[in-house]
């Protein structure tokens, strides 16, 4: 069935230094794969996202890599930073929806 | 702002209740998503509507009743609920162009309680 597992689901780091966060998905067809981040009291937020036919992007200091044939897709933060604390979701794309993972709590202590 | 607006943010009713969440969105994108986000399962798909047809029940109550009268404007009408439905009632809309898919614009959401 339709499934995006995400993790961790939840990752400290100290100012400045880099976080990752890995997804994997079940359906090949999917070719669209965004992340979204979201802060206390609002909506989830897109930050990055990522198509089938581009096997990396990369937007500042975020960063996003799509391994088709084992399904897997990260994000990269570099120099985090403590308003890059939030909760982030990765989705994957199936037909005219998202299915997104169950996010990662990420907390960047000054 | 990110384009989608729902309405009430917060919403206490009774299990015996009746109230709808609205949601309207100013961006001209043909589809809309009704998603709910509680601790245990975070953004669970409820329904989608693409060109005001719903496309997608995920398995839904029936005391959760989806309605699409136009584009911009999606409803979620709520009908004796139980308690474990108290959760963040989240609207989004994006532009459906075949099979490819754009950006979801998510709403602030709607924190409901039911006592």
């Amino acid at each position: 069935g339709e499934n995006v597992e995400q993790h961790p689901s939840t990752l400290s780091v100290q100012e400045g230094d880099s976080a990752v966060i890995k997804c994997t998905y079940s359906d090949s067809a999917s070719n669209y794969f965004p992340w979204y981040k979201q802060e206390l009291g609002k909506g989830p937020q897109l930050i990055i996202d990522i198509r089938s036919n581009v096997g990396e992007k990369k937007d500042q200091r975020i960063a996003v890599t799509l391994n088709k044939t084992a399904k897997h897709f990260s994000l990269h933060i570099t120099e985090t930073q403590p308003e890059d604390s939030a909760v982030y979701f990765c989705a994957a794309s199936y037909g005219d929806k998202l299915i997104f993972g169950t996010g990662t709590r990420l907390q960047v202590f000054p | 702002e990110t384009g989608v607006t729902q309405t009430p943010r917060h919403l206490v009713m009774g299990m015996t209740n009746k109230k709808s969440l609205k949601c309207e969105q100013h961006l001209g994108h043909n589809a809309m998503y009704w998603y709910k986000q509680s601790a245990k399962k975070p953004l669970e798909l409820m329904f989608v509507y693409n060109f005001k047809e719903q496309t997608e029940n995920n398995s839904v109550p029936s005391r959760f009743s989806p309605e699409c009268p136009n584009s911009s404007h999606l409803f979620l009408h709520l009908h004796t609920l139980q308690p474990e439905d108290s959760a963040l009632y989240l609207c989004a809309s994006s532009q459906i162009s075949g099979t490819a898919n754009t950006e979801a614009f998510f709403g602030q959401g709607t924190r409901l309680t039911v006592v």
